[in-house]
């Protein structure tokens, strides 16, 4: 399988702990996007790498919020000292260029 | 930055009925995007308009771009029960030259069958 992968594909962790989620691009893909999910919304931007360059983050990404991207490849979003609003899915996609973007299946955080 | 508005949050139909759905930008558009997220999956790319006015058709799925290319419409003909699920308007939103995907908050369709 060729498209985007991530892992893990669900998280039970505690209030408190740090989380790190891993996200595989399609391989020829630049740029490398995050986004947060939560029930009966739309996926709402987070982060975005062109490369492995964090060209732009969300406001919505607090300072316990960190992603990388190291020789843009594959990326890690980290979560430090979680908290029960954390608890969502969170999706990786990526995309050569400004059309069409390939989702990930997401990894489903939930923070007890 | 852009904001794309959906509605309906919800649409529950027979099956063999017409859905649409529609989105809706306060600043032009450079171009509109569709997605469709089944239940308890990812978002997958449908299409993506680009000039004003333009209408695409998938099978039974017929997609416009408005005139003012500040609102798009989604419109499903005889649905079928395969058409269950969230569909999401986007659009590419320039930002420093950089750009990313913004989402509008979705149609969830629901089918009698």
């Amino acid at each position: 399988d060729t498209g985007v992968s991530q892992d893990p594909r669900h998280k039970i962790t505690k209030r408190g702990q740090n989380v790190t989620f891993r996200c595989d691009p399609i391989s020829e893909h630049n740029r490398l996007y995050w986004y947060r999910q939560t029930l009966g919304q739309g996926p709402e931007f987070l982060t975005y790498f062109q490369n492995e360059a964090q060209l732009e983050k969300s406001r919505l990404l607090s300072d316990r919020f960190s992603a990388e991207r190291p020789k843009g490849s594959f990326s890690t979003l980290e979560i430090q000292r979680t908290e029960q609003g954390d608890s969502a899915m969170y999706l990786c996609a990526s995309s050569l260029d400004v059309v069409e973007a390939f989702f990930g299946q997401g990894t489903r955080l939930t923070v007890v | 930055g852009q904001q794309v508005m959906q509605i309906p949050q919800y649409q529950h139909v027979q099956e063999g009925e017409d859905f649409t759905t529609y989105c809706n930008s306060s600043t032009t558009l450079s171009n509109i995007q569709w997605y469709k997220q089944r239940p308890g999956g990812h978002p997958v790319f449908l299409i993506q308009l680009v000039k004003s006015g333009e209408v695409k058709k998938q099978k039974r799925l017929t997609f416009q771009f408005g005139e003012a290319k500040k609102n798009s419409s989604l419109h499903i003909t005889a649905t079928q029960t395969t058409d269950v699920g969230t569909y999401f308007c986007a659009a590419w939103d320039p930002f420093r030259g950089a750009q990313k995907l913004v989402f509008g908050q979705g149609t969830r369709l629901t089918i009698n069958p």
